[in-house]
């Protein structure tokens, strides 16, 4: 069964260094998401790219976050500097198309010291 | 905006048991809506999902009921199972198909 890949699995960091996530889709999916989820909390998206274009990255922090999706496949997303409220849940998703049902990898764990 | 709630943060349930879980949305043009469990360490796992012309939807030991009147859906799971224990999310989505999700229930299930 295809499934959503997403490395690292666990990242720890100290504050005002870079950290970057990667995410591969699953194959022939046009749109891709990422989701932040704090302990406790349900995810909340942060960008949602279709096909390599954004069309929505309106609860993306750009002054430290940045997402990119260059040939429509697998995406990074990069925080930098990454801040003690980072931490969280960054989880990646993706559809078929955007109306589809999503689909989630296995997530990565940012802990910001 | 869209807000999202869930009726109980637990849900402890005996095994064999049917377990019911609870959600209200607040926009009512919302027009789809999906069950996600999410496993301690894991990401949330597709469930179930129903769009706003059904107001039932059956899978395998789930169902989702929708009331779109009082916009309330639920996640019925018949037989409960040890290995259902986890946290579910109930999302809603709208005409720019951006989910929102619930903050989760936790199903604890006693042997």
């Amino acid at each position: 069964e295809a499934e959503v890949a997403q490395s690292p699995r666990y990242k720890i960091t100290e504050k005002s260094q870079a950290v970057a996530f990667w995410c591969d889709p699953i194959s022939g999916h046009a749109t891709l998401y990422w989701y932040r989820q704090i302990l406790g909390q349900g995810p909340e998206l942060l960008v949602q790219f279709q096909d390599e274009s954004v069309v929505d990255d309106s609860q993306l922090p750009k002054d430290r976050f940045s997402a990119e999706r260059l040939k429509g496949v697998d995406s990074t997303l990069k925080i930098q500097p990454a801040e003690l409220g980072d931490s969280a849940m960054y989880l990646c998703a993706s559809s078929l198309r955007s109306e589809e049902t999503q689909y989630f990898g296995p997530g990565t764990r940012l802990l910001v010291l | 905006g869209e807000s999202v709630g869930l009726h109980l943060p637990t849900l402890s349930v005996q095994e064999g048991d049917n377990s019911i879980i609870n959600c209200a949305y607040s926009n009512s043009a919302s027009d789809y809506f999906i069950w996600y469990k999410q496993e301690s360490g894991k990401g949330p796992q597709f469930i179930i999902d129903i769009r706003s012309n059904m107001d039932k939807r059956q899978g395998q030991r789930v169902t989702v009921l929708l009331n779109k009147t009082v916009k309330h859906l639920s996640l019925q799971i018949a037989a409960t199972q040890p290995g259902d224990s986890a946290v579910y999310f109930c999302a809603v989505g709208g005409a720019t198909n951006k989910l929102i999700f619930g903050t989760g229930t936790l199903l604890a299930v006693q042997p």
